[in-house]
């Protein structure tokens, strides 16, 4: 089955750097993917929209000037977080769709800012 | 934005009872999937319904679809411990035009051996 990647499973940083998250589609390409934020013991919440060859869709209430994404080829899409804050410790998980019903989730990466 | 609400929050059972977890969403939809995440770890994809359809079946799994109600109920049969996972439902939004799909806020299982 098509598999999405993520890497680094988890980052440990100190505040105030820069964190890169990327996503990759393995084995099928993908114009469209997806950013969630997931605190714990909360459901996923999405915080934008990669989109391949164009700006990204952010959601109500995420920053898009700290949670950078660049959608730079149909494979890959990478989530920045910039100028990271404890409060920016979370689990990130990017998702690809394959068709309209069908969508792969990468297996996550955890934040920790200290 | 956060739409679907899954009830219990929180379900304990014993090994080989069945558990039933449920779903309510707000908006229109094409259909309604549910996942499975264990612990610290990325989504399983578990079963799709479609807005069509009342019922769908996959192995242990049953979930049933109520679109006059907005909500949806997923059986697990003959629980087993490795069955023990946080569970979301997803919808997506008939009317948005895209694959963007919306969580609910999960169900987590505990199955004691």
């Amino acid at each position: 089955g098509a598999v999405v990647s993520q890497h680094p499973s988890w980052v440990i940083c100190k505040s105030g750097t820069s964190v890169k998250i990327e996503c990759r589609s393995l084995d099928f390409q993908a114009t469209t993917m997806f950013w969630y934020r997931q605190f714990p013991k909360q459901s996923l919440m999405l915080m934008a929209t990669s989109n391949e060859g164009s700006k990204a869709t952010y959601e109500q209430g995420v920053e898009k000037d700290k949670f950078l994404i660049n959608h730079a080829s149909l494979t890959l899409s990478t989530l920045t977080v910039t100028s990271a804050h404890p409060e920016d410790s979370s689990f990130y998980i990017c998702s690809a769709p394959i068709s309209y019903n069908e969508q792969f989730f990468g297996p996550g990466t955890r934040l920790t800012v200290l | 934005s956060q739409q679907g609400e899954e009830d219990p929050q929180a379900l304990s059972i014993q090994e080989g009872e069945n558990a039933t977890m449920n779903c309510s969403y707000k908006t229109s939809i094409n259909n309604l999937q549910w996942y499975r995440q264990n612990s610290g770890r990325g989504l399983v994809h578990l079963i799709l319904i479609r807005s069509n359809e009342r019922e769908k079946h996959s192995g242990r799994l049953r979930v049933t679809l109520d679109t006059s109600k907005k909500s949806s109920s997923l059986l697990i049969t003959a629980s087993r411990a490795a069955d023990t996972a946080s569970y979301f439902c997803a919808t997506d939004d008939s009317g948005a035009g895209s694959y963007q799909l919306t969580f609910g806020k999960g169900t987590k299982l505990s199955v004691i051996p």
